[in-house]
């Protein structure tokens, strides 16, 4: 399958700092990525939706300034943590789209990053 | 909307024993339906997959059915190993955005 790597892998800040995360398609160009977050045991919330070149779309409830996304290449995408704080504390997953065929149909499917475990102090 | 609903955990077994962790959908049209497994400190991996009624998905031992009458996609398999100690997701894809609407996930345990 195709190759998603995330950077860092594990991060550690203090109160009030911002945290940028990268996401990138090693081998394939990636229109769409999307990011999560993971907490503790729990399943995989979906933050935003990012496509190259466009804003970012978010679920509700995701403040987008808090959470800054950019895609600025078919290959990379970024995270921003804006003045964190230890309640942002999570691990934060990437996944790229890969267009292997029609989104949805036969072939279409995610391929998800490493993840990146951020704690803030 | 899409949604996933799987068994509740955490679910332990013995190595050797069967497994069946059930998985049941609620979508428009005809989802794509996925399992993914997550080991400690890890992303996502995908498992398997099925993209239509009936097709089976399998993939290191595991096997899943496309079960659209009961609108189901269980995971099993015949013989679990202490290397399968994981948590498992259930997930689809129903429309052209992409989107991944995940179950809450099953936490497999398994002993010696």
């Amino acid at each position: 399958g195709a190759v998603v790597s995330q950077h860092p892998s594990r991060v550690i800040c203090k109160s009030g700092t911002s945290v940028k995360i990268e996401c990138r398609s090693l081998d394939f160009q990636a229109t769409t990525m999307f990011w999560y977050r993971q907490f503790p045991k729990k399943s995989l919330m979906l933050m935003a939706t990012s496509n190259e070149g466009s804003k970012a779309t978010y679920e509700q409830g995701v403040e987008k300034d808090k959470f800054l996304i950019n895609h600025a290449s078919l290959t990379l995408s970024t995270l921003t943590v804006t003045s964190a704080h230890p309640e942002d504390s999570s691990f934060y997953i990437c996944s790229a789209a890969g267009r292997t065929g029609l989104a949805g149909g036969p072939g279409y499917e995610q391929f998800f990053g490493p993840g990146t475990r951020l704690t803030v102090l | 909307g899409d949604s996933v609903t799987q068994m509740e955990g955490p679910v332990t077994l013995s190595e050797e024993a069967c497994l069946t962790i059930n998985c049941t959908y609620t979508a428009t049209g005809y989802p794509s339906l996925f399992w993914y497994v997550q080991y400690p400190g890890e992303g996502l991996q995908l498992l398997l997959k099925a993209t239509k009624a009936d097709d089976k998905g399998s993939n290191k031992g595991f096997e899943a059915t496309y079960r659209k009458e009961t609108t189901s996609f269980h995971l099993e398999k015949g013989s679990v190993q202490v290397s399968d100690s994981a948590v498992y997701f259930c997930a689809l894809i129903s429309t052209s955005y992409g989107k991944l609407t995940f179950g809450q996930g099953t936490i497999l345990t398994v002993h010696p």
